[in-house]
């Protein structure tokens, strides 16, 4: 059973415009989540994390926004380019690091 | 610059081989993870290890072992492949901690006939 679940396998959107990434879980022991990005034929590099002391956590044209409640997180690109298309993993942990992953969602961007 | 180096880019094996995947990294990062990558099922933890000499199973450990003689080293082994296991392996490593992200190898695809 996924613990983390991204429900969009796919989103497409235009270059300058806003993507929302969202991603769900069920384990009320996930206290760290991060977002990676990944290339064909790359492993996934990390981009934004944060920490359930937060809410919203900012670099660049990344935010990440986190509602415990909820147990749902998202990724904004603002403005979204097309050298961002690439398939997004979210991923959450306890207080250790060993991290469950998000089957993915493939972000197109277009020019 | 980080490098988590994966021995295979691709690998073809045969089924009930024993298959060695290896995965090197030069960060002195005490753990280490190994996942595997299938469509619509994202990356699942296989195994980890916090030290040497230590692993722990992660989510699908079965027809799988894992071994870390050298903290920079952690090797995933395929006891008797089966054509299920054919997929796109990832080796990670991070420091200790949370929120210390994960580094990634660039994988190998793995094929079982």
């Amino acid at each position: 059973d996924q613990q983390v679940k991204q429900n969009s396998p796919s989103l497409s959107v235009q270059e300058g415009r806003i993507s929302i990434l969202n991603c769900d879980y069920t384990n009320s022991m996930f206290d760290y989540f991060l977002w990676y990005k990944k290339y064909p034929a790359e492993g996934p590099t990390f981009l934004i994390s944060i920490s359930s002391i937060k809410d919203k956590n900012e670099d660049g044209r990344f935010t990440v926004f986190l509602n415990k409640s909820a147990k749902h997180l998202s990724l904004h690109i603002v403005p979204s380019q097309p050298g961002d298309s690439a398939v997004y993993f979210c991923a959450a942990s306890p207080f250790n690091n060993d991290m469950r992953f998000g089957a993915g969602t493939r972000l197109t961007v277009k020019p | 610059d980080v490098k988590v180096t994966q021995s295979s880019r691709y690998l073809v094996k045969r089924t009930g081989e024993k298959v060695f995947l290896e995965c090197v990294q030069d960060m002195d990062h005490e753990n280490m993870f190994w996942y595997r990558q299938d469509p619509g099922l994202g990356l699942r933890l296989i195994y980890f290890s916090y030290d040497v000499k230590m692993k722990e199973k992660g989510d699908i450990p079965e027809g799988y072992s894992v071994s870390r003689e050298k903290k920079e080293r952690f090797s995933l082994i395929l006891e008797s492949a089966s054509t299920n296991q054919t997929s796109m392996y990832l080796c990670a490593s991070s420091s200790p901690g949370p929120l210390r992200p994960q580094h990634f190898g660039d994988g190998t695809r793995l094929s079982i006939l």
